[in-house]
């Protein structure tokens, strides 16, 4: 079945570091790749999204880029902020269509930024 | 407007009890979905309902576990018999459409605590 594997945390940065959280997938066809971000004590929300391959999701200074060659879809920004310390969750949801949008989820990366 | 509520925030109950999880999905919504969140793991898909289609119920993990929705509005989520491996937060969320690529927004969840 589908699977999303992401890199373990927490990840320690100082503010204005580069961050890059990695993410790889396993999936049939051509599923759309997700970033969820979980603020504390807030709800899950949407990062950003890329529905095929070679896109470019883009939000609040965060990238990633659907690789369908490499099955990747890495989380970057080149400088953090304290407001970023969240716990960060790849996911995707199937290719097939007429099917549910159910989501498959990583096991989440919990970003520090410290001043 | 109101996001996804759910209630109740937390709850703790003894083995072998009975429990109901609410959600309110945003008005409008016509689809709903519940996940479950275990210590240290990613999100689960356990069941999904869309208008009046037959739920997708392919993630709920035993007979103990059911849900139930009115129309497109309150969706309930019972366990029975509650196991201490049932221990977990229980995350809905809702969607505008049944389209793989349409946002699914998620409501704070329900930390549920078996003892």
């Amino acid at each position: 079945g589908d699977s999303v594997t992401q890199m373990e945390g927490p990840v320690t940065l100082s503010e204005e570091a580069c961050l890059t959280i990695n993410c790889t997938y396993t999936a049939t066809g051509y599923p759309s790749l997700f970033w969820y971000v979980q603020y504390p004590g807030e709800g899950l929300q949407l990062l950003l999204k890329a529905t095929k391959a070679d896109d470019k999701g883009s939000n609040k200074g965060f990238e990633a880029t659907y690789r369908k060659e490499t099955t990747s879809f890495h989380l970057e920004k080149g400088s953090v902020q304290v407001s970023d310390s969240a716990v960060y969750f790849c996911a995707l949801s199937p290719a097939r269509s007429g099917t549910a949008s159910k989501l498959t989820f990583g096991t989440g990366t919990r970003l520090q930024v410290t001043l | 407007g109101a996001g996804v509520s759910q209630s109740p925030s937390n709850k703790v109950t003894e083995k072998g009890k009975d429990v109901e999880l609410r959600c309110d999905p945003i008005s409008g919504h016509t689809a709903l979905y519940w996940y479950r969140q275990r210590l240290g793991q990613g999100l689960e898909f356990l069941i999904y309902f869309q208008g009046n289609s037959a739920p997708d119920k392919s993630g709920l993990p035993s007979d103990r576990f059911s849900a139930e929705r009115t129309g497109e509005s309150v969706s309930t989520l019972t366990i029975q018999r509650t196991q201490q491996e049932d221990s977990a937060v229980y995350l809905c969320a809702s969607s505008l459409v049944w389209d793989r690529d349409h946002e699914q927004y998620f409501g704070p969840g329900t930390r549920l605590t078996v003892t």
